[in-house]
C-alpha cells in the first residue's frame, strides 16, 4: 500500500469548511484513497473513499487531483463533534482485506 | 449483537499473566483484524485472518497470537503480558468488497 503524509494538526472553526489534505504521491493505478476518523477513544469510524472521481456522502466530500497524487477531504460544515483524529489510506480494494497500516492521521480541532 | 463486540472493555493484568482479548462479530465478514494503538501514535496492525482458519502477521506481532477457528470469532492472546504490551486494543472486520472496515470499542489494557 502507498504511504500517505498529513499535516499533524488542524483548526477549524464551527460552521465553517473543513479542508484536510493528503499527499499520496507514490499511488498505484488500482489503489484507492480511504477517510476514516477517530474520535476520542472510540474505534475508527469510515468516511468516504473514492478511485479518481470526486465523490460525495451525507458526511463529507472527497476531492482527488489529475493526477491523483494527492487528495482533500472537506466537512462542509464543521461542528464541534468533528473533533477528532483523520486518516487518510490508500489501498487495494479486495476481499484479502483491510491490512492496511493506519498512520499518525490529522488531529482536527473544531473551534466555537 | 450489533457488529463489532469486544470484551473486556479494560483490564488491568500482571506483568507475566496470561490474557485473551476476545472479539464477536456478527456481519459474517470474512477478514478481520488486531490493531495496537498507544498514545500519540496511529493503528499498527498486530495480526489480521483473511478466513476462517487462517492468520496472518502483521507489523507488531511479537508476543501475541490468534486464532480464527470461525467467521464469528477472533480471541487474540497475550501469553505472558509485559508492560510494553499496555495499550488500547482494537479488533475490526471487513466487508467482502474490502470496501469498509468496521471497528470495535476497543479494550484498554494495562499491564503493571
Amino acid at each position: 500500500d502507498a504511504k500517505t503524509t498529513q499535516p499533524p494538526s488542524m483548526d477549524c472553526a464551527e460552521g465553517r469548511a473543513a479542508n484536510l489534505p493528503c499527499n499520496h504521491s507514490t499511488i498505484s493505478g488500482n489503489e484507492y484513497v480511504y477517510w476514516y476518523r477517530q474520535i476520542h477513544s472510540q474505534g475508527p469510524q469510515y468516511i468516504i473513499h473514492g478511485l479518481k472521481n470526486n465523490e460525495t456522502n451525507e458526511m463529507a466530500s472527497l476531492i482527488i487531483t489529475e493526477d491523483r497524487k494527492s487528495s482533500t477531504l472537506i466537512l462542509p460544515h464543521a461542528t464541534l463533534r468533528d473533533t477528532a483524529v483523520y486518516y487518510c489510506i490508500v489501498r487495494v480494494r479486495d476481499t484479502g482485506g483491510f491490512k492496511t497500516i493506519f498512520g499518525a492521521g490529522t488531529r482536527l480541532f473544531v473551534k466555537a | 449483537i450489533a457488529g463489532i463486540t469486544q470484551a473486556p472493555t479494560s483490564q488491568i493484568l500482571a506483568a507475566g499473566r496470561r490474557m485473551t482479548l476476545r472479539c464477536t462479530q456478527d456481519m459474517r465478514h470474512n477478514a478481520m483484524y488486531w490493531y495496537r494503538q498507544d498514545l500519540g501514535l496511529g493503528l499498527r496492525l498486530i495480526h489480521y485472518s483473511n478466513t476462517a482458519g487462517t492468520t496472518g502477521k502483521g507489523e507488531v506481532p511479537d508476543g501475541y497470537s490468534v486464532s480464527r477457528a470461525n467467521t464469528d470469532d477472533f480471541p487474540l492472546t497475550l501469553a505472558s503480558a509485559v508492560p510494553s504490551q499496555t495499550s488500547v486494543y482494537f479488533c475490526a472486520s471487513s466487508d467482502e468488497g474490502g470496501t469498509e472496515a468496521f471497528f470495535g470499542q476497543g479494550t484498554r489494557l494495562t499491564v503493571v
